[in-house]
């Protein structure tokens, strides 16, 4: 079964504008925890965000912040003023439980700001 | 810079031949862990190895086998190399820590091309 579910396969932004990448997961483990990696054009997983399933407030980084909807399993990330270096793919990521497990990837939503 | 090495960046190989890819984790990182990305199969979990020993196994091929070092290094033997399994091989290392963050740092990649 799938267990993360990236549902845009493309977007397109605005240079500035505020931009949200939909991510809903699946789990029975009450312990898990949620990740976002941006793919850049030279292939590198850069990190970007993570929020943990007990975690009381909404996880923010600077210009990201993740939309943590938990009764429904959903897991956004927000792009608050997009920078044209923001073009990239966007992969969200869970780990069930809380110990140095493996993650599962969804397929990625491609972002692409518009100067 | 993640801190995590790969070698080689390209490899160019025909079908049926084998190859090793190697992998150094960050300074202090005990889990090491193999993805491979592909178009159609997107970014798959392969393998994680925990100081030394194997932990997790997810979508790997009988033909494919890793292992890693005292040294903490690990290498991704891929045998009888198949069109399908042009890829790119990500290697990804954390640290194992008590709570939940644990994000996975990963390498550049290398890419793999079978001819």
């Amino acid at each position: 079964a799938q267990k993360i579910t990236q549902t845009q396969p493309g977007m397109f932004v605005q240079e500035k504008e505020a931009v949200t990448l939909d991510c809903t997961y699946d789990t029975s483990d009450p312990s898990y925890g949620l990740f976002w990696y941006k793919q850049p054009s030279s292939g590198e997983m850069i990190f970007l965000i993570y929020q943990g399933s007990y975690d009381q407030q909404n996880a923010t980084e600077g210009r990201y912040s993740l939309n943590f909807q938990k009764a429904r399993k959903s897991a956004n990330l927000v792009i608050s003023a997009s920078q044209l270096g923001d073009s990239a793919m966007y992969f969200c990521a869970m780990r069930e439980g809380f110990s140095n497990n493996d993650m599962r990837f969804g397929a990625g939503t491609r972002l692409t700001v518009k100067p | 810079d993640s801190g995590v090495t790969q070698t080689p960046k390209h490899l160019i190989t025909a079908t049926g031949q084998r190859v090793t890819l190697r992998c150094s984790p960050r300074s202090g990182d005990l889990s090491v862990y193999w993805y491979q990305q592909s178009l159609d199969q997107g970014l798959q979990f392969l393998i994680q190895y925990y100081n030394g020993e194997e932990r997790a196994k997810g979508n790997i091929l009988e033909r494919f086998s890793a292992q890693q070092f005292p040294d903490l290094h690990s290498e991704l033997n891929l045998s009888s190399l198949e069109l399908g399994d042009s890829a790119l091989y990500f290697c990804a290392s954390s640290t194992r820590t008590s709570g939940g963050l644990n994000e996975q740092f990963f390498g550049p990649g290398t890419r793999l091309t079978v001819l």
